[in-house]
């Protein structure tokens, strides 16, 4: 079957341009997360949506930071006015939340360039 | 203190020796354990998982958990360039979230 994709593979954008980028999780998988990861550096957690529920944002580093989940398949992550140190990859994971544990799919991921 | 401690690294060992990496986390609610290999340029995948006190094994590999010392390893037998990878330690409280370390980044020597 197929696997998490995100698109685009690359981005590159202009300083203060607002960007979008797509994931699309493993067919039934009900939790989706999204996680920055600047050059050698570990992940870092923005958000989790499980399910119908809230999704857990506090990993969302400012309010030019958002996403959505709609209809509990695809999600989108936005970044407005975006910024330098906004540059870095952008992974997106999936997981089935039935029984555990639970491992975590990733995707390609995004990589952003912010010039 | 953060809540998924790893060894800071970089770990360099030669061909064919065991890698040993080491993995301490904060949350004793913390149910299930997991090991990701990252090779450079590449996303994340699993290798190993953890939930019960003790050795975990899964043909080279070994995980190893201590509940009570909050302490998970994961050991690398006959270790091959193929391995020279970050891993990554990862923890879940069973809510679905995992935690990740910050990773090891380990180079197997011909």
């Amino acid at each position: 079957g197929a696997g998490v994709s995100q698109s685009p593979s690359n981005k590159v954008t202009e300083k203060g341009k607002d960007v979008e980028l797509r994931c699309d999780p493993i067919s039934g998988h009900t939790a989706l997360y999204w996680y920055r990861q600047s050059l050698g550096q570990g992940l870092e957690f923005l958000i989790y949506f499980q399910g119908n529920s809230a999704p857990d944002k506090s990993g969302l580093p400012s309010d030019r930071f958002s996403a959505e989940r709609t209809g509990g398949s695809v999600s989108t992550l936005t970044i407005q006015r975006t910024q330098q140190e906004d540059s870095a990859v952008y992974l997106c994971a999936s997981s089935t939340l039935a029984g555990g544990p639970y491992e975590q799919f990733f995707g390609p991921g995004t990589r952003l360039t912010v010039l | 203190q953060k809540e998924v401690e790893q060894n800071s690294g970089p770990l360099s060992v030669p061909e064919g020796a065991i890698a040993s990496l080491n993995c301490t986390y904060s949350d004793r609610g913390s149910q299930s354990f997991f090991w990701y290999r990252q090779y450079s340029g590449k996303s994340p995948e699993l290798i190993m998982f953890i939930y019960s006190n003790g050795d975990k094994e899964d043909g080279r590999f070994t995980a190893q958990l201590n509940k009570a010392s909050q302490y998970v390893s994961l050991l690398i037998r006959d270790s091959q360039p193929s391995d020279s990878a970050t891993y990554l330690c990862a923890v879940d409280t069973n809510a679905g979230k995992s935690t990740f370390g910050d990773g090891t980044t380990l180079t197997v020597k011909p």
